[in-house]
């Protein structure tokens, strides 16, 4: 069982739609990352979380420390919001495990 | 020791002067990245490199910035002409290849204060 675990490993859906991506961990954790990866390979850094919710533009990312549980909302979806999102644990020594990534296409 | 290294640990400039930060790999990865961490904010990726490929370059926030590794293993990020918000950890990872499968390693981090 991997470290890191999303759902799902494939997402189509129409322009519009209400999308939510899911990570699970099972190792302790200093802080959980969401990033965005577009066709180019350049990675973008969405959120850290230790706790709570937050939100960015249409971007919400929340995380259950005690379930170990993080999901990663996008409202009114965008065909620009195609790319692969993965989340990331990082531990005290900054090692991070990534997780498969979720990879996301928004049909126009 | 098998990890991620990287030097300084810690490095205080003034203004305006070049800083060069090293990065040593563990042994076989053949993909390295370089992030930054500002404060309280996520992590900022910056440049990475991937075997004997063109490294891709586009997170590296102004022309100052510049990286290059040697022989495929270590690498050197550059800052010419620092400014007060270049402050922040600098970051190494290293992994056995690129793409979000793979565990990246990180090193100790490179905390760059410019005054």
């Amino acid at each position: 069982k991997n470290e890191v675990e999303q759902s799902p490993q494939n997402l189509t859906a129409q322009e519009g739609e209400f999308i939510t991506i899911n990570c699970s961990y099972s190792v302790g954790i200093s802080a959980l990352h969401w990033l965005q990866q577009h066709p180019g390979g350049g990675i973008v850094s969405l959120f850290m979380l230790s706790s709570g919710k937050k939100k960015h533009g249409r971007l919400i990312a929340t995380i259950n420390i005690q379930e170990k549980h993080s999901s990663l909302h996008i409202t009114a979806s965008h065909p620009r919001d195609s790319a692969v999102y993965i989340c990331a644990v990082g531990d005290s020594n900054y090692q991070l495990i990534w997780g498969a990534g979720t990879k996301l296409i928004i049909k126009p | 020791g098998a990890g991620v290294s990287q030097s300084p640990s810690n490095k205080v400039t003034e203004k305006g002067k070049d800083v060069e930060l090293r990065c040593d790999p563990i042994s076989g990865h053949t993909a390295l990245y370089w992030y930054r961490q500002s404060l309280g904010q996520g992590l900022e990726f910056l440049i990475y490199f991937q075997g004997n490929s063109a490294p891709d370059k586009s997170g590296l926030p102004s022309d100052r910035f510049s990286a290059e590794r040697t022989g495929g293993s270590v690498s050197t990020l550059t800052i010419q002409r620092t400014q007060q918000e270049d402050s922040a950890v600098y970051l190494c990872a290293s992994s056995f290849s690129s793409g979000g499968a793979y565990t990246q390693y990180f090193g100790p981090g490179t905390r760059l204060t410019v005054l």
